[in-house]
This record gives structure tokens, sequence and C-alpha cells, in this order.
């Protein structure tokens, strides 16, 4: 049973380009969530993705945005890098709606802006 | 607003004892989560609590006062493997979108 795969694993991109973060949840998930892990920091909620529409968004601007797709894998989009963009970017999955919450999580991407 | 707060770094000597404190202010509570991550690593689940009161997993224990919005996780003989940053992390939603803590590095000790 494979577990949440994310890609790539690193990826380094220059202030102001744009990029794009995949994800394919854990199997029999159908909700992903993305956040943003600054080094020494806890993950900060992103958006979360349910039947291919956005459910709910964090404080994050619109330079960050994202997609489901019908199999429920999911991309992240950051347009406009900026040097605080470059973070562990991590995905988590989870069965909506549940009694269990339990979120599992990739590996994540780690994204450098120079 | 939302805060969540805990200890930056621990230090306990391999087979002790250690407890993390956690205390939160969420505009909503869905239960309290806490997650495992090793440099470098993806977090990983260790325990949730919903209802007031201690949770017992194995060498991991947590507990939960709602009314006072204090956590906390107890990690019982202890092993090198245990060093690792502990992300207290309230569910603030029915969706399950989850406010993470700073973390809490342990760094075990021989």
């Amino acid at each position: 049973d494979a577990g949440v795969t994310q890609s790539p694993t690193h990826l380094i991109k220059t202030r102001g380009q744009q990029v794009t973060l995949r994800c394919s949840p854990k199997s029999g998930h159908d909700t992903v969530s993305w956040y943003q892990q600054a080094l020494g920091q806890g993950p900060q909620f992103i958006f979360q993705y349910y039947e291919e529409e956005e459910r709910q968004r964090g404080n994050f601007p619109d330079r960050f945005s994202g997609h489901q797709f019908p199999n429920y894998s999911s991309e992240l989009n950051v347009n406009a890098l900026l040097l605080g963009d470059s973070a562990l970017y991590l995905c988590a999955s989870s069965l909506f709606p549940g009694l269990n919450y339990e979120q599992y999580f990739g590996p994540g991407t780690r994204l450098t802006v120079t | 607003g939302q805060n969540i707060d805990q200890p930056t770094e621990m230090t306990a000597t391999e087979g002790a004892i250690v407890q993390i404190n956690c205390t939160y202010q969420t505009s909503g509570f869905n239960g309290l989560f806490w997650y495992q991550q090793h440099a470098g690593e993806a977090p990983t689940f260790l325990s949730y609590n919903v209802l007031d009161g201690l949770e017992e997993k194995g060498r991991f224990s947590s507990f939960l006062s709602r009314s006072k919005g204090y956590s906390y996780l107890l990690l019982k003989e202890l092993q090198m493997k245990d060093s690792a940053s502990y992300l207290c992390a309230p569910l603030t939603d029915s969706w399950g979108k989850f406010q993470f803590g700073a973390g809490t590095q342990v760094v075990v000790t021989p």
C-alpha cells in the first residue's frame, strides 16, 4: 500500500519564477491538504482540497493556488516566487468525512528560491 | 487570534521520562493531535485526544484539558531514536484543518 508521495524531492528556482509541486494521496484517501514548513517552524496550513474543490484556505496570498484531479492527486502552484517562499512543502492526505481525522504526510518537497 | 505554545527544546537522558506541555488558543477545536518529526522527514502521527483525559499508547501518553486549553505528551523509557521534534496540533474544525505549534526539539543523551 503506497503512502503519500510527492514530487520533486528538491527544487531550486529563481525569484519571480513559477513552480508546480505534485502530490499523490495514500490509497483510499480523498482529501489533500498542503502545508508550508519554514526551517525551525511547524507546518502552516495553505489549503485543502476535497472533491476537486478548494474547501479551506489558510492565510496565504493568491500567488498560491492548487488543483485536485479526479484521481485525488493534487498540485500546488506558486507564482512570482519570493525568497521567503523557500521552505519544505508538505502534502497530507486523509479520508473525509470520518471519525478519524488522522492525516498522513508525504516526504515533502524542499523548495529553495534564490 | 490563534496561538499555540510549546517549549522550544528539552533534553533528557536515555531511559528517562519527558513531558512536553502545550497550551493552545484557537477559534475552533475538534481535538488535539501530536506528531513526531525527525529532521528532514515528514511528520508522523503519535496520538489524538478529543475528550479530556489521558490516552496511553505504549511508551507515549497524551493528556488533554479542553477547559484549560492544555495538553501534554509524555514520553517514557526514552530511546535515542526518540530524538526529534514533537508538534502539538489542535484540529480547528470538522474538515481536518490543523494549526501546528512550532515544535519541541527533544534531545536524548546517552
